[in-house]
């Protein structure tokens, strides 16, 4: 079973600074998705930016970038000129890339609490 | 295109109740997903939906239910509520190539449920 560990319950950031939250996962999969979802207070979850394995390339998303890792396991997110409107609990997630029964399952993380301050 | 919509937001009941709670998905996509969100167990995997046949089911008990109608809304269901059913129960949908997922998938803004 695929496991996503964020070992970070929360962070903190100054309003234009930049930030990096972590995440890590386990798998024996060679090809799957990776996320990171925002749940701001509403507690609607808001995808931020996703990444499939089996491209190289970092994906980018305005002030989101990722470093994905994947000999590591190893998927963080940078947040840049972070704005008030970032802070959120922050989900990264896993999913198989297989058309099967598991492919339709998000596994989380427990979560990083972001806040931005002035 | 309108995004994913549960009703209701907010509900409580009491142990020993049943609840049903619905979920429309973004129009066009067939998958739809239900999760559990809770400060302990955080969220966890109920069951998804496809063409209104169960294709992946997380490891809850069988008081945990849930159907898709033939326009992709689908509904969850809780018989026999326990104080720990308390939870955010979120859905999401997905967009599908045949049978194949696309890799995304969108949250509604779930529902509230609290048992006393």
């Amino acid at each position: 079973a695929q496991t996503v560990t964020q070992s970070q319950p929360e962070m903190s950031v100054q309003e234009a600074e930049t930030v990096t939250l972590s995440c890590t996962y386990d798998t024996s999969e060679s090809d799957y998705y990776l996320f990171w979802y925002k749940q701001p207070p509403s507690r609607q979850m808001i995808l931020v930016i996703r990444q499939e394995a089996y491209k190289q390339q970092n994906a980018t998303e305005n002030r989101f970038s990722v470093n994905f890792q994947k000999a590591a396991k190893s998927f963080s997110l940078k947040i840049s000129d972070s704005q008030l409107g970032d802070a959120a609990m922050y989900f990264c997630a896993y999913r198989s890339h297989q058309n099967t029964g598991t492919a339709s399952k998000l596994t989380f993380g427990t979560g990083t609490r972001l806040q931005v301050t002035l | 295109k309108a995004g994913v919509t549960q009703t209701p937001r907010y509900l409580i009941k009491t142990r020993g109740q049943q609840v049903t709670l619905s979920c429309s998905p973004i129009s066009g996509h067939r998958s739809v997903s239900w999760y559990q969100q809770t400060p302990g167990q955080g969220l966890q995997f109920l069951f998804e939906y496809f063409s209104e046949t169960q294709r992946n089911k997380g490891n809850f008990p069988g008081r945990f239910s849930g159907r898709q109608f033939s326009n992709s809304r689908s509904e969850m269901n809780v018989s026999t509520l326990e104080l720990g059913d308390s939870a955010l129960y979120l859905c999401a949908s997905s967009a599908t190539t045949g049978t194949v997922l696309e890799e995304t998938q969108y949250f509604g803004p779930g529902t509230r449920l609290l048992v006393l």
